[in-house]
């Protein structure tokens, strides 16, 4: 089982939709999780830390479930420049973090 | 500024010849990461630092050399590089788990 799963997408929504990511791990002991978006040839920028049961950002919402090692991200009303690359990225042991291949996001107008 | 640079930006090098990647943070954060980024990969962690003078290898250390002698500054070297070494490499830097990335190199070795 890979250590990180996410559907690749891309998910095309217009734009104002809801849309929601939903990501698998492997490691039961991860303790924090975030997710990171990742335009096209950029950086990875970090989006949202998950300590606890979810967190909210705005028109961000993540929620970790850790009884079926299962975390998600719903975005709302969503915008052309929410368009990237979502990574779901748990922690793997003290200090790393564990970067899957994430699931493409296009907004449509 | 703030914050995390790298460089070069870009750079094209021949097969055999060592190559240095710089990264400097001007956060004063403890951890800093080497992470390289290939075509239907997520990220994979090369080499980490948790303070100055202390490293250890990640997930794809052969061919990569590092040094940090200073907090802020953690070079990348490949002392002899590849074809197979050909990706954009990021630089990281963290504060509890946080990391935060630099704008990368893409690097082509011919």
């Amino acid at each position: 089982r890979k250590e990180v799963e996410q559907d690749p997408g891309p998910f095309n929504v217009p734009e104002g939709a809801t849309v929601a990511f939903n990501c698998t791990y492997s490691n039961s002991a991860s303790q924090s999780f975030f997710w990171y978006r990742q335009d096209c040839r950029k950086e990875p920028k970090l989006l949202m830390s998950v300590y606890s049961s979810g967190n909210e950002d705005g028109r961000f919402t993540a929620q970790l479930n850790r009884a079926s090692q299962y975390i998600s991200l719903l975005i709302r009303d969503s915008k052309l420049s929410d368009s990237a690359t979502y990574l779901c990225v748990p922690e793997r042991d003290t200090d790393k973090l564990i970067f899957g291949t994430g699931t493409r996001l296009q907004v449509f107008p | 500024d703030a914050g995390i640079t790298q460089s070069p930006r870009y750079k094209i090098t021949e097969t055999g010849r060592q190559v240095t990647l710089m990264c400097h943070q001007t956060w004063s954060h403890s951890y800093m990461f080497w992470y390289r980024q290939d075509l239907g990969h997520g990220l994979r962690l090369i080499y980490y630092s948790a303070a100055a003078d202390i490293t250890d290898k990640g997930e794809v250390p052969d061919g990569y050399v590092v040094s940090r002698s200073k907090t802020e500054n953690f070079p990348l070297t490949l002392e002899s590089a590849t074809r197979s070494q050909t990706s954009v490499y990021f630089c990281a830097s963290a504060v509890s788990y946080e990391q935060y990335f630099g704008p990368g190199t893409r690097l082509t070795v011919t």
